[in-house]
């Protein structure tokens, strides 16, 4: 399965500040998608990152809240705008359509899990 | 719009039982369904995944199921373990050339010695 990584794993932040949580994969693979995990909640998906373009996000997510960037095939970048206590949920990488094994599986990071205060 | 469940919301059962964890999708156009596993303040990690075209899947001691005209999958979990207590996400992806995956809200499992 594919290796990913998450950084940073966890963090607590303040109101109206910023965190960018990065995402590293072990190999090139063809689609990164970033989701969010609210408390006692399930999955729901932010957005595609998109190699080279912009991503293409889901209704009830925008680019001002939540900028993605993705600059090669195992690389991306989600930023948390200005931040409120709403946003305190466990953001995962997610990627799928790996050059060699499983192109169909979906798999994901560890995780990193934002406390706004 | 393609809804995802899962039933039971929680399942505590004793050591050694077989259990099955089930779930249910609104839209049978799906491209395949992906059961996962994850532990508590974790990522997801990948059990099974089911084409469209396919019955079932097997991995050591679990067997996931797919019946696409009644919109329906099943987890076996045979001789459970209290390393298998965790919550047990099923998702669903769409056909149509999309990637996203649509999920259910999971079973939460407690296996005690």
């Amino acid at each position: 399965s594919a290796v990913i990584s998450q950084k940073p794993s966890r963090d607590i932040c303040q109101r109206g500040t910023s965190l960018t949580i990065q995402c590293q994969v072990d190999s090139q693979v063809t689609m990164m998608f970033w989701y969010r995990q609210q408390p006692g909640q399930s999955l729901t998906l932010i957005a595609t990152a998109n190699q080279g373009s912009e991503a293409t996000y889901e209704s009830g997510f925008v680019i001002d809240k939540f900028p993605i960037s993705r600059p090669n095939l195992t690389f991306s970048t989600l930023t948390v705008s200005n931040m409120s206590p709403e946003d305190s949920s466990i953001y995962l990488c997610s990627v799928a359509g790996r050059t060699s094994g499983r192109s169909d599986t979906q798999y994901f990071g560890p995780g990193t899990r934002l406390t706004v205060l | 719009k393609q809804e995802v469940t899962q039933i039971p919301a929680a399942l505590s059962v004793p050591e050694g039982e077989n259990l099955v964890l089930n779930c249910s999708f609104t839209d049978s156009a799906i491209y395949n369904l992906q059961w996962f596993r994850q532990d508590p303040g974790k990522g997801l990690t990948s059990l099974l995944l089911i084409q469209s075209s396919q019955r079932e899947q097997t991995s050591g001691r679990l067997n996931a199921s797919l019946d696409k005209s009644s919109g329906r999958s099943t987890l076996y979990i045979a001789a459970s373990q209290p390393g298998d207590s965790a919550t047990y996400l099923c998702a669903v992806r769409l056909s149509g050339g999309y990637n996203k995956l649509i999920f259910g809200a999971g079973t939460r499992l407690a296996v005690h010695p």
